[in-house]
């Protein structure tokens, strides 16, 4: 079945840019699918970043989307978020998450375990 | 934004018994909505979506209910591994957005 792993820096400093990548296993990320990214600050309520089609069409929440970029590499069948201006505030576990063929099949399922990327100097 | 609100924050039960979760949508999302389960440490693990549909290998003591701005998640017999906190997440508009979370705990 379809595995997803993140990986990148777990700590980056205020002002800096966070860079995560989630590999795609068991499946291709050129599926009907759309693939998003959620966090989930200490203690808080999950928040959906945005989501990218293999075709690289992206959706991204208004409140972060000045700062988001979403992209996809179907050579090396991943998929990956670059967030920049970091503030304490973007400190947060970061999951990518594979999401449904269209606009309302967007369930998350299955998830990346999660990385926790701290925003500190 | 669609406003995802749940109810209570935080459900005392004994094993065995019977939980009911809320979940408020700010407007109608129709049956536009997925709930999950988070245990500590873990990524969240999808339970329903459509508002009513089980995913793949998840117990039928799991129901979903609802429609339009009010849905209910329900545990027939709380199991020990059913302790955990629960969200509620709506997709029938962008962005896509998550209820605050309903932590279910051993009374």
């Amino acid at each position: 079945q379809v595995q997803l792993q993140e990986s990148g820096p777990g700590l980056v400093k205020p002002s800096g840019t966070l860079s995560l990548t989630c590999a795609v296993s068991g499946g291709s990320i050129s599926s009907n699918n759309w693939w998003g990214w959620v966090r989930q600050p200490p203690g808080k309520r999950l928040e959906w970043i945005g989501e990218i089609y293999h075709s690289g069409g992206t959706n991204y929440n208004p409140s972060l989307k000045s700062r988001v970029t979403i992209s996809v590499d179907k050579s090396k069948n991943e998929f990956s978020l670059k967030l920049t201006s970091l503030t304490a505030a973007d400190t947060a576990v970061y999951y990518c998450a594979r999401q449904g063929v269209s606009r309302y099949t967007a369930w998350f399922d299955p998830w990346g375990q999660g990385t926790l990327v701290t925003v500190s100097s | 934004e669609i406003v995802m609100t749940q109810s209570p924050g935080t459900l005392s039960v004994s094993p065995g018994e019977r939980a009911t979760l809320s979940c408020r949508a700010s407007q109608s999302i129709r049956s536009n909505l997925a709930w999950y389960q988070q245990k500590p440490g873990q990524a969240p693990r999808l339970l329903i979506y459509g508002a009513s549909t089980r995913a793949t290998g998840i117990p039928a003591r799991f129901s979903g209910s609802g429609s339009g701005t009010e849905f209910t998640l329900t545990i027939s017999s709380l199991q020990s591994e059913d302790f955990a906190v629960y969200y509620c997440q709506q997709y029938e508009n962008w962005p896509r957005t998550f209820g605050q979370g309903t932590k279910v705990e051993i009374k």
